[in-house]
């Protein structure tokens, strides 16, 4: 059972706009989310992570809200550039601290 | 901070034979690491958990004597493919996770080809 879903495997956006990634979880006890860039044959890269009591957080470029009653997380990315093309994982942890539940990813291509 | 080091970055082998991957983190102390596969244009599957100085955790499907996993310190982990056929060809991503942090930091990852 996916705990943890990417519902949209693409997206395409134009340089400068904003690019909005979907995640949405089932597993109301979670306690934190993280997104995850990676480059094709490279590891995932930490971006960027929210704790469950809260509803945003803001990274330069990146920015993720949490909405626990929709249980559904966003990473906004604003401006976009075209370096930003990847795909991005979302995670959740359990409340175990060890167990993290990956979506299936979201492949972004940021057009110049 | 937080690097995570995998060797090799890529390694070609005959099936039967076995192979070792390795697992590092170079500037913190890991108690848990993490091994996944990777699919070409599939997600990350966990294959197994491993705290320092304790057996392994494997999910569900994944085979514990062919997939050996070692974390003997806390810095260090490897993952030995035994008896390595061609359907075992594929990208291999270890990750690492201190006590003092909650994320995750992973490796560049090991492609595995069986020929």
């Amino acid at each position: 059972d996916q705990q943890v879903k990417q519902n949209s495997p693409s997206l395409s956006v134009q340089e400068g706009r904003i690019s909005i990634l979907n995640c949405d979880y089932t597993n109301s006890m979670f306690d934190y989310f993280l997104w995850y860039k990676k480059y094709p044959a490279e590891g995932p890269t930490f971006l960027i992570s929210i704790s469950s009591i809260k509803d945003k957080n803001e990274d330069g470029r990146f920015t993720v809200f949490l909405n626990k009653s929709a249980k559904h997380l966003s990473l906004h990315i604003v401006p976009s550039q075209p370096g930003d093309s990847a795909v991005y994982f979302c995670a959740a942890r359990g409340v175990t601290g060890n167990q993290f539940y990956f979506g299936t990813g979201t492949s972004l291509t940021v057009i110049p | 901070g937080a690097v995570v080091s995998q060797h090799p970055s890529w390694v070609i082998c005959k099936s039967g034979t076995s192979v070792k991957i390795e697992c590092r983190s170079l500037d913190f102390q890991a108690t848990t690491m993490f091994w996944y596969r990777q699919f070409p244009k599939q997600s990350l599957m966990l294959m197994a958990t491993s705290n320092e100085g304790s057996k392994a955790t494997y999910e569900q499907g994944v085979e514990k004597d062919k997939f050996l996993i070692n974390h003997a310190s806390l810095t260090l982990s490897t993952l030995t493919v035994t008896s390595a056929h061609p359907e075992d060809s594929s990208f291999y991503i270890c990750s690492a996770k201190g006590t003092a942090r909650y994320e995750q930091y992973f490796g560049p990852g090991t492609r595995l080809t069986v020929t």
